[in-house]
Protein backbone atom coordinates (compact mmCIF):
# COMPACT_ATOMS: atom_id res chain seq x y z
CA UNK A 1 0.00 0.00 0.00
CA UNK A 2 0.98 2.96 -0.97
CA UNK A 3 1.76 5.56 2.02
CA UNK A 4 2.71 9.01 2.48
CA UNK A 5 3.40 10.14 6.12
CA UNK A 6 4.19 14.02 6.43
CA UNK A 7 5.62 15.31 9.54
CA UNK A 8 3.59 16.78 12.51
CA UNK A 9 1.95 20.46 12.84
CA UNK A 10 4.40 23.08 13.98
CA UNK A 11 3.86 26.89 15.38
CA UNK A 12 6.74 29.24 14.36
CA UNK A 13 7.18 32.68 14.31
CA UNK A 14 7.78 35.02 11.07
CA UNK A 15 11.84 35.07 10.62
CA UNK A 16 12.25 31.50 11.55
CA UNK A 17 13.37 28.28 9.80
CA UNK A 18 11.26 25.15 9.25
CA UNK A 19 11.77 22.09 7.55
CA UNK A 20 9.03 19.37 7.13
CA UNK A 21 9.16 15.74 6.03
CA UNK A 22 7.09 13.38 3.67
CA UNK A 23 8.41 9.59 4.01
CA UNK A 24 7.06 7.41 1.37
CA UNK A 25 6.95 3.80 1.63
CA UNK A 26 4.82 0.64 -0.19
CA UNK A 27 6.15 1.73 -3.64
CA UNK A 28 10.00 2.54 -5.44
CA UNK A 29 10.39 5.99 -3.61
CA UNK A 30 13.56 6.91 -6.41
CA UNK A 31 11.30 6.13 -9.51
CA UNK A 32 8.15 8.44 -8.79
CA UNK A 33 7.88 12.51 -7.99
CA UNK A 34 7.26 13.89 -4.70
CA UNK A 35 5.30 17.45 -5.08
CA UNK A 36 4.58 19.55 -2.84
CA UNK A 37 0.78 21.79 -2.90
CA UNK A 38 -0.29 24.50 -0.26
CA UNK A 39 -3.83 24.95 0.57
CA UNK A 40 -4.55 28.04 2.44
CA UNK A 41 -7.74 27.57 4.54
CA UNK A 42 -10.99 28.51 2.85
CA UNK A 43 -8.79 28.93 -0.47
CA UNK A 44 -7.85 26.49 -3.10
CA UNK A 45 -4.80 24.70 -3.89
CA UNK A 46 -1.46 25.78 -4.96
CA UNK A 47 1.21 23.57 -7.00
CA UNK A 48 4.43 24.52 -4.88
CA UNK A 49 7.48 22.51 -6.53
CA UNK A 50 8.29 19.26 -7.36
CA UNK A 51 11.39 16.75 -7.14
CA UNK A 52 12.09 13.35 -8.21
CA UNK A 53 14.30 11.80 -5.60
CA UNK A 54 16.15 9.57 -8.31
CA UNK A 55 17.75 12.54 -9.55
CA UNK A 56 17.30 15.13 -6.54
CA UNK A 57 16.85 17.98 -8.90
CA UNK A 58 13.22 19.72 -7.75
CA UNK A 59 11.25 22.27 -9.98
CA UNK A 60 9.55 25.00 -8.62
CA UNK A 61 6.61 27.06 -9.22
CA UNK A 62 7.47 30.60 -10.13
CA UNK A 63 5.24 31.50 -6.91
CA UNK A 64 7.17 29.94 -5.08
CA UNK A 65 10.48 29.91 -6.69
CA UNK A 66 13.79 31.21 -4.16
CA UNK A 67 11.49 31.00 -1.07
CA UNK A 68 11.20 27.44 -0.72
CA UNK A 69 13.45 24.16 -0.48
CA UNK A 70 12.21 21.30 -2.11
CA UNK A 71 15.38 18.28 -1.31
CA UNK A 72 14.93 14.27 -1.05
CA UNK A 73 16.84 11.26 0.55
CA UNK A 74 16.55 8.51 -0.90
CA UNK A 75 18.29 6.97 1.20
CA UNK A 76 15.66 7.51 3.66
CA UNK A 77 12.56 7.25 1.39
CA UNK A 78 12.09 11.27 2.66
CA UNK A 79 11.02 14.42 1.20
CA UNK A 80 11.31 17.69 2.14
CA UNK A 81 9.99 21.25 1.74
CA UNK A 82 12.03 23.45 3.82
CA UNK A 83 12.17 27.70 4.33
CA UNK A 84 14.68 29.61 5.53
CA UNK A 85 12.25 32.62 6.70
CA UNK A 86 8.93 32.05 7.60
CA UNK A 87 6.65 34.75 6.96
CA UNK A 88 2.55 35.08 8.19
CA UNK A 89 1.60 34.29 4.48
CA UNK A 90 2.89 30.51 4.78
CA UNK A 91 0.26 29.95 7.56
CA UNK A 92 -1.13 27.17 5.46
CA UNK A 93 -1.70 23.32 5.19
CA UNK A 94 0.90 21.67 2.93
CA UNK A 95 0.70 18.37 1.46
CA UNK A 96 2.76 16.27 -0.24
CA UNK A 97 1.73 13.60 -3.25
CA UNK A 98 2.43 11.54 -5.52
CA UNK A 99 1.43 9.85 -8.68
CA UNK A 100 0.95 6.56 -10.53
CA UNK A 101 0.60 8.01 -13.86
CA UNK A 102 1.46 5.59 -16.87
CA UNK A 103 0.87 8.04 -19.89
CA UNK A 104 4.45 7.91 -20.38
CA UNK A 105 5.65 11.49 -19.71
CA UNK A 106 8.09 12.31 -17.65
CA UNK A 107 5.95 14.42 -15.43
CA UNK A 108 2.88 13.29 -14.10
CA UNK A 109 -0.79 14.96 -15.41
CA UNK A 110 -2.74 14.66 -11.89
CA UNK A 111 -1.60 12.76 -8.27
CA UNK A 112 -3.41 10.22 -6.87
CA UNK A 113 -1.24 9.47 -3.38
CA UNK A 114 -1.46 12.45 -0.62
CA UNK A 115 0.27 12.63 2.49
CA UNK A 116 -2.10 13.86 5.31
CA UNK A 117 -0.96 17.34 5.19
CA UNK A 118 0.93 19.09 7.72
CA UNK A 119 -0.31 22.73 9.57
CA UNK A 120 2.06 25.28 9.55
CA UNK A 121 1.22 28.19 11.58
CA UNK A 122 3.19 31.40 11.25
CA UNK A 123 2.26 33.94 14.24
CA UNK A 124 4.41 36.10 16.41
CA UNK B 1 -0.43 32.69 -15.73
CA UNK B 2 -2.92 30.06 -16.28
CA UNK B 3 -6.10 30.28 -14.50
CA UNK B 4 -9.11 27.96 -13.85
CA UNK B 5 -12.35 28.98 -12.86
CA UNK B 6 -14.71 26.99 -10.82
CA UNK B 7 -18.01 27.98 -9.80
CA UNK B 8 -17.74 29.26 -5.40
CA UNK B 9 -20.73 26.53 -4.39
CA UNK B 10 -23.19 24.25 -6.32
CA UNK B 11 -26.33 22.90 -3.96
CA UNK B 12 -27.91 19.60 -4.80
CA UNK B 13 -30.75 17.57 -3.02
CA UNK B 14 -29.74 13.64 -2.44
CA UNK B 15 -30.17 11.56 -5.17
CA UNK B 16 -30.36 14.17 -7.90
CA UNK B 17 -27.45 15.10 -10.36
CA UNK B 18 -24.68 17.14 -9.32
CA UNK B 19 -22.39 19.02 -11.94
CA UNK B 20 -19.37 21.32 -11.15
CA UNK B 21 -17.61 23.13 -13.88
CA UNK B 22 -14.14 24.01 -14.49
CA UNK B 23 -13.29 26.75 -17.32
CA UNK B 24 -9.70 27.71 -18.47
CA UNK B 25 -8.38 28.84 -21.85
CA UNK B 26 -8.00 25.85 -24.18
CA UNK B 27 -8.42 23.77 -21.76
CA UNK B 28 -9.61 20.83 -23.63
CA UNK B 29 -6.00 20.54 -25.43
CA UNK B 30 -5.32 19.94 -21.67
CA UNK B 31 -5.94 17.07 -18.79
CA UNK B 32 -8.49 17.65 -16.05
CA UNK B 33 -8.04 16.12 -13.14
CA UNK B 34 -10.55 16.41 -9.99
CA UNK B 35 -9.89 16.35 -6.67
CA UNK B 36 -12.44 16.02 -3.46
CA UNK B 37 -11.46 17.63 0.01
CA UNK B 38 -13.17 17.24 2.56
CA UNK B 39 -12.88 18.99 5.99
CA UNK B 40 -9.17 17.30 8.02
CA UNK B 41 -8.74 14.95 5.30
CA UNK B 42 -6.13 14.59 2.48
CA UNK B 43 -7.59 15.34 -1.56
CA UNK B 44 -8.59 12.34 -2.99
CA UNK B 45 -8.32 12.13 -6.89
CA UNK B 46 -12.23 11.11 -8.53
CA UNK B 47 -11.35 11.39 -11.78
CA UNK B 48 -8.14 11.95 -13.60
CA UNK B 49 -7.35 12.52 -17.35
CA UNK B 50 -10.64 14.38 -18.26
CA UNK B 51 -12.88 11.08 -17.39
CA UNK B 52 -11.25 8.45 -16.17
CA UNK B 53 -12.12 7.05 -12.50
CA UNK B 54 -9.92 5.54 -9.94
CA UNK B 55 -10.32 2.69 -8.49
CA UNK B 56 -12.17 2.84 -5.86
CA UNK B 57 -14.37 5.90 -6.66
CA UNK B 58 -17.71 5.25 -7.25
CA UNK B 59 -19.42 5.05 -10.63
CA UNK B 60 -21.63 7.92 -10.08
CA UNK B 61 -18.45 10.38 -10.26
CA UNK B 62 -17.81 10.90 -13.88
CA UNK B 63 -16.23 13.72 -15.75
CA UNK B 64 -16.04 15.41 -19.29
CA UNK B 65 -14.42 18.37 -21.14
CA UNK B 66 -15.99 19.70 -23.82
CA UNK B 67 -13.59 23.34 -25.21
CA UNK B 68 -13.20 24.91 -22.29
CA UNK B 69 -14.88 23.90 -19.46
CA UNK B 70 -14.31 20.32 -18.14
CA UNK B 71 -17.63 19.11 -15.72
CA UNK B 72 -17.53 16.66 -12.57
CA UNK B 73 -20.82 15.31 -12.48
CA UNK B 74 -22.27 13.53 -9.58
CA UNK B 75 -24.81 11.05 -10.18
CA UNK B 76 -27.10 9.87 -7.35
CA UNK B 77 -25.60 12.54 -5.10
CA UNK B 78 -25.24 11.18 -1.79
CA UNK B 79 -24.54 12.98 1.79
CA UNK B 80 -21.30 11.61 2.12
CA UNK B 81 -20.47 13.23 -1.62
CA UNK B 82 -20.73 16.65 0.40
CA UNK B 83 -17.30 18.14 0.15
CA UNK B 84 -15.10 21.11 -1.79
CA UNK B 85 -14.23 19.92 -5.45
CA UNK B 86 -11.04 21.25 -6.95
CA UNK B 87 -10.60 21.12 -10.83
CA UNK B 88 -6.87 20.59 -11.89
CA UNK B 89 -5.20 21.28 -15.74
CA UNK B 90 -2.07 19.39 -16.88
CA UNK B 91 -0.56 20.20 -20.11
CA UNK B 92 2.83 18.14 -21.29
CA UNK B 93 3.75 21.39 -23.28
CA UNK B 94 4.03 23.70 -20.05
CA UNK B 95 5.30 20.53 -17.63
CA UNK B 96 6.05 20.70 -15.20
CA UNK B 97 3.05 23.02 -13.85
CA UNK B 98 -0.11 21.86 -12.47
CA UNK B 99 -2.91 24.51 -12.05
CA UNK B 100 -6.34 24.30 -9.76
CA UNK B 101 -9.45 25.58 -9.60
CA UNK B 102 -10.44 27.83 -6.86
CA UNK B 103 -12.36 25.30 -5.53
CA UNK B 104 -16.06 24.56 -5.51
CA UNK B 105 -18.32 24.14 -2.36
CA UNK B 106 -20.78 20.93 -3.23
CA UNK B 107 -23.40 21.04 -0.59
CA UNK B 108 -26.07 18.15 -0.37
CA UNK B 109 -29.25 19.90 0.81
Amino acid sequence: EVRLAQSGAQVKKPGESLKISCEGSGYSFTSHCIAWVRQIPGKGLQWMGIVYPGDSNPRYSPSFQGHVTISADRSISTAYLQWLSLEASDTAIYYCATSNDTSGYYYPSYFDYWGQGTLVTVSS
Amino acid sequence: SYELTQPPSVSVSPGQTASISCSGDKLGHKYASWYQLKPGQSPILVIYQDNRRPSGIPERFSGSTSGNTATLTISGTQAIDEADYFCQAWDSSTAPDWVFGGGTKLTVL
